[in-house]
């Protein structure tokens, strides 16, 4: 089974700054799904950026980008130009390409962003 | 706003009982997934239904059912309830089975079991 580990419980990052959250997952697949998802109070998860393994290059959306490196299994997330609306938990989650329903979820990490 | 509205929001409930979750997709969403997100802990798939079918499940016990309505709504059944079941329960729902659908999510409903 896939796993998905976010070994940050907690970051912290000062408004404007940039963070970065880390995540690794383990999978003997070639082909495969990679999403972050932002959790606010408000309890809704929202969909921030999603990567295509079989694509290189690395996924942007706005003020969002990964690094993923396939070889370490490695899917970090970057928030630049934080923003306090950016306060949130972030999940980082892996899909499969051939038993493809079921999100593998990391425990995710409390993103503080301090004025 | 991503369409997808669950109830009731909070429900608490004694070990033995059965509940009901619903669930409400956007129209054109037939492909609707429910996860369990223990304090503290990521989401957990329990399992998924097209067209009103299940057509995939996680590690969960019978005692988790669902259905899904051709109106776009749907529900999650747990009988004989346990401590353990104390939760927020996620639905989220997409069109299709496309791998790479986004899923919509809604707010939960957090469930206390006693």
């Amino acid at each position: 089974a896939q796993t998905v580990t976010q070994s940050q419980p907690e970051m912290s990052v000062q408004e404007a700054e940039t963070v970065t959250l880390s995540c690794t997952y383990d999978t003997s697949e070639s082909d495969y799904y990679l999403f972050w998802y932002k959790q606010p109070p408000s309890r809704q998860m929202i969909l921030v950026i999603r990567q295509e393994a079989y694509k290189q290059q690395n996924a942007t959306e706005n003020r969002f980008s990964v690094n993923f490196q396939k070889a370490a299994k490695s899917f970090s997330l970057k928030i630049s130009d934080s923003q306090l609306g950016d306060a949130a938990m972030y999940f980082c989650a892996y899909r499969s390409a051939n038993s493809g329903y079921a999100l593998n979820f990391g425990k995710g990490t409390s993103l503080l962003v301090t004025p | 706003e991503t369409g997808v509205t669950q109830s009731p929001t909070h429900l608490i409930k004694t070990r033995g009982q059965q509940v009901t979750l619903r669930c409400s997709s956007q129209s054109g969403h037939n492909t609707v997934s429910w996860y369990q997100q223990a304090l503290g802990q990521g989401p957990q798939f329990i399992f998924q239904y097209y067209r009103e079918e299940e057509n995939g499940r996680g590690n969960f016990p019978p005692r988790f059912s669902g259905l899904q309505f051709p109106n776009y709504s749907s529900e999650l059944n747990v009988n004989a309830l346990e401590l353990d079941d104390s939760a927020l329960y996620l639905c989220a729902s997409r069109p299709g089975t496309g791998i790479t659908g986004e899923l919509f999510f809604g707010e939960g409903s957090r469930l206390t079991v006693l």
